[in-house]
């Protein structure tokens, strides 16, 4: 079963504008992660944020992490039509196993 | 990180048949796993491969349907056996990174069953 939930299911944007993702989850984890996926194809990972981390940064990608809250956001400034795909956060605890959230879908219009 | 390449990208088969995933790392990993993505929907994993010992599958999983071979560090295949179209998903293969820093996938394996 899915431990994320992600909101929203889908987002469509201008190009320059903000993209802003949200993901829930029930347990504890040891890190949670961000994933893009084009078309259908294989995940790339994006960024990983451990469960004593707060915020991180990479590039035009924003993280953070609230535990107590259990959620997470991903935050892609100035987006590009390039980063028109699905994001999937990802928490992972003791014994190496990925739990997906639902994604997200993003659309960067020209 | 770890490069896998796995194929085939994508095949159409028909009902009742078997089609067998490969995925060959460039690195010596001791885990593989393997995922399922149903249309539409989020990752799921089937199982996890470890050389020399049987797959360790997730509920909902068992090994008559989805049999997994692990000969070596670098290599492991995924069968779908008997399939019927409800089998049509995109099959992953994934691979932790050695920094432990996140998981990289291959290209996946998109299935459909006719």
């Amino acid at each position: 079963s899915q431990q994320g939930e992600e909101d929203p299911q889908a987002l469509s944007i201008q190009e320059g504008e903000n993209a802003t993702m949200n993901c829930s989850y029930k347990t504890s984890i040891n890190n949670l992660q961000w994933y893009r996926q084009n078309s259908g194809r294989g995940l790339v990972h994006l960024i990983l944020i451990r469960s004593n981390e707060r915020e991180k940064h990479s590039g035009r990608l924003r993280v953070t992490l609230d535990t107590s809250k259990k959620s997470s956001s991903l935050l892609i400034t100035a987006s590009r039509a390039a980063d028109t795909a699905s994001y999937f956060c990802a928490t992972e605890a003791a014994g190496n196993k990925l739990t997906f959230g639902g994604g997200t879908r993003v659309l960067v219009k020209p | 990180s770890a490069v896998i390449s796995q194929k085939p990208s994508r095949d159409i088969c028909q009902r009742g048949t078997s089609l067998t995933i490969q995925c060959q790392v460039d690195s010596q990993v001791t885990m593989m796993f393997w995922y399922r993505q149903q249309p539409g929907q989020s990752l799921t994993l089937i199982a996890t491969a470890n050389q020399g010992s049987e797959a360790t599958y997730e509920s909902g999983f068992v090994i008559d349907k989805f049999p997994i071979s692990r000969p070596n560090l670098t290599f492991s295949t995924l069968t779908v056996s008997n399939m019927s179209p409800e089998d049509s998903s995109i099959y992953l293969c994934s691979v932790e990174d050695i920094r432990r820093a996140g998981y990289t996938f291959g290209s996946g394996t998109r299935l459909t069953v006719v």
